[in-house]
């Protein structure tokens, strides 16, 4: 198995500008995370999808940020406007239905906002 | 509100010594308490975890302690070796209580001085 496949690794954009990031979860997973990670606060979850649902999306900071799963191999998060406080990597986690609490997780993508 | 605290921040052990992280949680619901181990430019991967029906779990050199009435675990690597230096995260979940995420503690830099 490829595992979880994120895109892209690296993206430098400036302020104002929309970003979005990309996550293929590993096949027959049911659930999707995605976090965020800084040195300031560690990994944050920011929402989680089951079955393509979103279920909790409390840890999303700003309507600036949102997600969508549109089938079971992909996911989305996407920044509109994009700030420089937004920079830090971008974690995709997925796990299966029977092993809830073992995530895996995608290599990150790291966001800097100029 | 749901914390995980973790201690210390960074940690430098020689090698073949044995490295101490604790966790301490407030949460009494939380029943699951992993460890990740996250190497620089990848994501977190699940190192050993332990459910709060045992004192003790060992895989290897990885043991897990827990404490159920002070709400504390740690980690213990016994016989560091410089390929254990990573970043470790604790984390918490409620297993049985639905398909919430992972808190994670803010994660304890490691280096095995060789």
């Amino acid at each position: 198995d490829a595992g979880v496949i994120q895109s892209p690794r690296h993206e430098v954009t400036e302020m104002g500008q929309e970003v979005t990031l990309r996550c293929k979860p590993i096949s027959g997973h049911d659930y999707l995370f995605w976090y965020r990670q800084t040195m300031m606060r560690g990994l944050e979850l920011l929402i989680y999808f089951n079955n393509n649902v979103p279920i909790d999306d409390s840890g999303m900071p700003e309507d600036r940020f949102s997600a969508k799963m549109p089938n079971a191999s992909f996911s989305t998060l996407k920044i509109q406007p994009s700030e420089p406080r937004d920079s830090a990597v971008y974690f995709c986690a997925s796990s299966p239905e029977q092993w809830l609490n073992e995530q895996f997780f995608g290599p990150g993508t790291r966001l800097t906002v100029l | 509100q749901q914390q995980v605290k973790q201690s210390p921040q960074s940690l430098i052990v020689q090698k073949g010594g044995i490295s101490i992280i604790n966790c301490a949680y407030e949460n009494t619901a939380f029943d699951y308490f992993p460890w990740y181990q996250q190497f620089p430019g990848k994501g977190p991967a699940l190192l050993i975890a332990i459910r709060p029906d045992v004192s003790e779990k060992k895989e290897g050199r990885f043991t897990i302690s827990f404490n159920k009435s002070a709400k504390q675990f740690s980690l213990h690597i016994m016989d560091s070796q410089p390929g254990d230096s990573a970043t470790y995260f604790c984390a918490a979940s409620m297993a049985g209580g639905g398909a919430d995420g992972l808190t994670f503690g803010k994660g304890t830099h490691l280096i095995i001085q060789p």
